[in-house]
C-alpha cells in the first residue's frame, strides 16, 4: 500500500530565509507526486505536480520540489519565504487515488 | 471560470442528529470525490463518483455515511447518525476525466464544509 510520510509537523522560519519542507512515500508501483498548499478556512491549491520527465518541478508563488527516486523522496523547497506564505502544506502520492500526508505548517515569522 | 462550490461552509449539530452537505463541481467535470480531513490529518478520500457512478467507496463508513451524484452534477453526502468522531473538515474536488489507473486528472477542491459534533 502507497503511504506518504510528512516528517516535520511544523517549521518555523523568518521571513526571507530558505525552507525546505521534507517528504517521502512509499510505493511499489510508479507514482505520481504532488504538493498541495491549504490557506486557513480553504480548500486546497495545487502547488505542483511530478507526473514523469525532469526530476525538478517548479510550481507556483515560487516555490520547487526535487523527485529523488532513490530516496523515494519529494521534498518542498523556497529560497526565500514571505509572510503570504504561511499555511498547511500536504505531500501527496497518487497511483488510482491521492494518497496525503499528514501536512507541515509552514509558519513565517517577521 | 467558477471553480467547486461547497455549502453549507461551517455547521455545528449534536451527536446522533442528521447532517447533508452539498457540492457542486466545476461545470464539464465527470469526476467528483468526496474527502474527509480531520484535525491534524491528510485528507482522506471517502468516495469516488464517476458521473453518476460509485467508482470508489471503499473508505465510506456506510453504516452511517451515504452519497449520491444522481444527474451525475452534484452531490450530496449525508451522515445519519452523527458521531463526535465525524468532526472533521469534508472537502469536495472534482475533476475532468476519471483518473483511474496510470493516468492523472488533476483535482480541483471546494473550500470544504467544517462539521463540528457536539
Amino acid at each position: 500500500a502507497q503511504s506518504v510520510t510528512q516528517l516535520d509537523s511544523q517549521v518555523p522560519v523568518f521571513e526571507e530565509a530558505p525552507v525546505e519542507l521534507r517528504c517521502n512515500y512509499s510505493s511499489s508501483v510508479s507514482v505520481y507526486l504532488f504538493w498541495y498548499v491549504q490557506y486557513p478556512n480553504q480548500g486546497l491549491q495545487l502547488l505542483l505536480k511530478y507526473l514523469s520527465g525532469s526530476t525538478l518541478v517548479k510550481g507556483i508563488n515560487g516555490f520547487e520540489a526535487e523527485f529523488n527516486k532513490s530516496q523515494t523522496s519529494f521534498h518542498l523547497r523556497k529560497p526565500s519565504v514571505h509572510i503570504s506564505d504561511t499555511a498547511e502544506y500536504f505531500c501527496a502520492v497518487y497511483t488510482n487515488k491521492l494518497i496525503f500526508g499528514t501536512g507541515t505548517l509552514l509558519a513565517v515569522q517577521p | 471560470e467558477a471553480g467547486v462550490a461547497q455549502s453549507p461552509r461551517y455547521k455545528i449539530i449534536e451527536k446522533r442528529q442528521s447532517v447533508a452537505f452539498w457540492c457542486n463541481p466545476i461545470s464539464g467535470h465527470a469526476t467528483l470525490y468526496w474527502y474527509q480531513q480531520i484535525l491534524g490529518q491528510g485528507p482522506k478520500l471517502l468516495i469516488q463518483f464517476q458521473n453518476n457512478g460509485v467508482v470508489d467507496d471503499s473508505q465510506l463508513p456506510k453504516d452511517r455515511f451515504s452519497a449520491e451524484r444522481l444527474k451525475g452534477v452534484d452531490s450530496t453526502l449525508k451522515i445519519q447518525p452523527a458521531k463526535l468522531e465525524d468532526s472533521a473538515v469534508y472537502l469536495c474536488a472534482s475533476s475532468f476525466g476519471s483518473g483511474r489507473g496510470s493516468s492523472y486528472n488533476e483535482q480541483f477542491f471546494g473550500p470544504g464544509t467544517r462539521l463540528t459534533v457536539l
